[in-house]
């Protein structure tokens, strides 16, 4: 069973250029979560998809978007790149089971903004 | 607001030994999680243990154990016969309304 699964690992762009980070989540788990992890820090919760529709939201702005498919993967979009959006990208897929939420975290996606 | 806070960025232990990493949080809500994740070098975050705050009783998981005080607002991790292993960055994590919230970190440091 494969876990959680992301593409690319390591991307580098250029302010102001667009980037589409993608992930696959753990077989059978319906909601995808992303967060940004700043180079030393704790990761901060960007937002999160349940059926298709963003269901939480943190305090990220609007160049910040996403899409659940029908299969449950995911899509980070973040638009008008800033040098401040370099960082790690993880997504995390949680499934509910018996009243527990279980959360399992891809590996992540480095992205470099220059 | 929801907030948690881990006030030891790193620490070092002795393999074979114990240690304990403290976090405190703060939140409003009776009905919350809280977990620590490990984040080696590898960059994947692994769950180490969790607790559900309805529940007095302190969660074990072989040799990690929680101190759980939930009127302080307090829930540590310890340790016990670490190994070199248990390297890593930990966090403190607290879920309530969908949302986790991460604390930013100890680096934990396993000396042979």
């Amino acid at each position: 069973d494969a876990g959680v699964t992301q593409s690319p690992t390591h991307l580098i762009k250029t302010r102001g250029q667009q980037v589409t980070l993608r992930c696959s989540p753990k077989s059978g788990h319906d909601t995808v979560s992303w967060y940004q992890q700043a180079l030393g820090q704790g990761p901060q919760f960007i937002f999160q998809y349940y059926e298709e529709e963003e269901r939480q939201r943190g305090n990220f702005p609007d160049r910040f978007s996403g899409h659940q498919f029908p299969n449950y993967s995911s899509e980070l979009n973040v638009n008008a790149l800033l040098l401040g959006d370099s960082a790690l990208y993880l997504c995390a897929s949680t499934l509910w089971v018996l009243a527990k939420n279980i959360q399992y975290f891809g590996a992540g996606t480095r992205l470099s903004v220059l | 607001a929801q907030t948690v806070t881990q006030s030891q960025p790193e620490m070092s232990v002795q393999e074979a030994e114990t240690v304990t990493l403290s976090c405190t949080y703060d939140t409003s809500e009776s009905d919350y999680y809280l977990f620590w994740y490990k984040q080696p070098p590898s960059r994947q975050m692994i769950l180490v243990i969790r607790q559900e705050a309805y529940k007095q009783q302190n969660a074990t998981e072989n040799r990690f154990s929680v101190n759980f005080q939930k009127a302080a607002k307090s829930f540590s991790l310890k340790i016990s016969d670490s190994q070199l292993g248990d390297a890593a960055m930990y966090f403190c994590t607290l879920y309530n309304f969908n949302k986790f919230y991460f604390g930013s970190g100890t680096k934990l440091n396993v000396k042979p």
